[in-house]
């Protein structure tokens, strides 16, 4: 299977900040590249896929990059409905296989 | 707009056996893939099962090959998960979410979850 590595596990930041989160794959998947995010009493909401492709809806301070192994999802000027915690998931072969997560806290 | 509603989560004893539902509203149901995800706190999010469109072909990790059937009536609008043989491993929030066409599809619905508790 293809193991997700997801970093920071955990991150605290201000309205208005900008962050960045690492997904790491353990091998090659292109670009077939999700990233989720997840908030409470919510159905998970996809975000962007393609590695950096804005699904539908998903605000234009989100922004996806990376390609093969490393990928990124950075989001500027925080607002405070963004403080949630973001998956990435890998769709390249199955079994699809999720990052353990990042939960984004209000500084 | 897309809904996906789960049913039929609950607690179960090991060993016995319990079917979800999820009824998809919103969109043209015949034309998307479908699976199954699961989480717990430990283990995090996990795929559990995905179906083609017209229900020929599935897919399960391999924890729950053997046990678990992912199933779909596109009349209904609706797929279906058997869990039979269950373990206390398989405690878990369900969810169902929509797939695209492809194999190879992001998970672009999900729905707000069915939680199943195995336990004696």
């Amino acid at each position: 299977d293809v193991q997700m590595t997801q970093s920071p596990s955990y991150l605290a930041a201000s309205p208005g900040e900008s962050v960045s989160i690492s997904c790491k794959a353990s091998k090659s998947i292109s670009n077939n590249l999700a990233w989720y995010q997840e908030k409470p009493g919510k159905a998970n909401k996809l975000l962007i896929h393609s590695g950096s492709t804005l699904q539908s809806g998903t605000p234009s301070r989100f922004s996806g990059s990376g390609s093969g192994t490393d990928f990124t999802l950075t989001i500027r000027s925080l607002e405070s409905e963004d403080f949630a915690v973001y998956y990435c998931q890998q769709y390249n072969e199955y079994p699809p296989t999720f990052g353990s997560g990042t939960k984004l806290e209000i500084k | 707009e897309v809904q996906l509603v789960e049913s039929g989560g609950g607690l179960v004893q090991p060993g016995r056996s319990l079917k979800l539902s999820c009824a998809a509203s919103g969109f043209t149901f015949s034309n998307y893939g479908m699976a199954w995800v699961r989480q717990t706190p430990t283990k995090g999010l996990e795929w559990v099962a995905s179906i083609s469109t017209g229900g020929g072909n599935t897919y399960y990790r391999d924890s729950v090959k053997g046990r678990f059937t992912i199933s779909r009536d596109n009349a209904k609008n609706t797929q279906y998960l058997q869990m039979d043989s269950l373990r206390s491993e398989d405690t878990a929030t369900y969810y169902c979410a929509r797939q695209g066409p492809r194999l190879r599809s992001p998970f672009d619905y999900w729905g707000q979850g069915v939680m199943v508790t195995v336990s004696s």
